[in-house]
């Protein structure tokens, strides 16, 4: 079963901080994503990448980079933080042939919160 | 643009009654693909069912489900709801439209199964 690890599990920062989520999955799918929980709004793609060096633009980006330095890792990068950006995160991996989203396989998340 | 609607945020149900979880979506596509994912409360979502087979009913884990092109749905269902299922489910599209990579997610239905 694919195996995608995310860190820290927790994080609390102050408005204006730096933060970086980590993301590693050891089953080589070319893809991997970023994605935000909240309620009422589901999850929302931020940035997602389809190989190493690769950074594709989701569908809620702004305020976040995001950087693939290896097949394996894929992190995200809060500079400035805002209250806004209190979530949950999700990261996750797929396999996907010719552009076509197969199974995602999500981390157990990281939560969070920007005071 | 591709979309998905899951039109009910909660849906509460007593022990024992039937589920119904609906979902429609939009595409251009003719070849769609679609999804169940699961959300437990404090573990990772993970993949249900799938489908992009027209009139298959595809079954997992008790759930079941039926990709019908001609109405562009994917209603989730169970004939008698547990305790355990309560969760949050989201449907979802792959953007083979587009080419992409990416799932287009609904806004997810929360499953409330009281004794």
């Amino acid at each position: 079963e694919a195996a995608v690890t995310q860190s820290p599990r927790n994080k609390v920062t102050v408005t204006g901080g730096n933060v970086t989520l980590s993301c590693r999955q050891t089953n080589s799918h070319n893809y991997m994503y970023w994605y935000r929980q909240d309620t009422g709004h589901g999850l929302r793609l931020i940035h997602y990448s389809y190989g190493a060096g690769n950074l594709q633009i989701g569908d809620v980006p702004d305020g976040y980079k995001a950087t693939r330095t290896t097949q394996e890792d894929f992190f995200l990068l809060l500079e400035l933080a805002s209250p806004s950006q209190t979530s949950l995160y999700f990261c996750a991996s797929s396999d996907a042939v010719g552009g076509s989203a197969e199974t995602l396989y999500f981390g157990s998340g990281t939560r969070l919160t920007v005071l | 643009g591709d979309s998905v609607t899951q039109k009910e945020g909660l849906v509460t149900l007593t022990e024992g009654l039937p589920v119904m979880l609906n979902c429609t979506y939009q595409t251009i596509y003719s070849n769609a693909f679609l999804f169940w994912y699961v959300h437990y409360l404090n573990e990772s979502p993970r993949l249900l069912l799938k489908s992009s087979t027209d009139n298959k009913r595809t079954e997992h884990q008790g759930f079941h489900a039926t990709l019908h092109k001609s109405s562009s749905s994917f209603h989730l269902q169970k004939s008698s709801a547990q305790l355990s299922d309560s969760a949050l489910y989201y449907c979802a599209l792959s953007d083979r439209a587009g080419n992409t990579g990416k799932l287009i997610f609904g806004l997810g239905t929360t499953l409330q199964v009281q004794p």
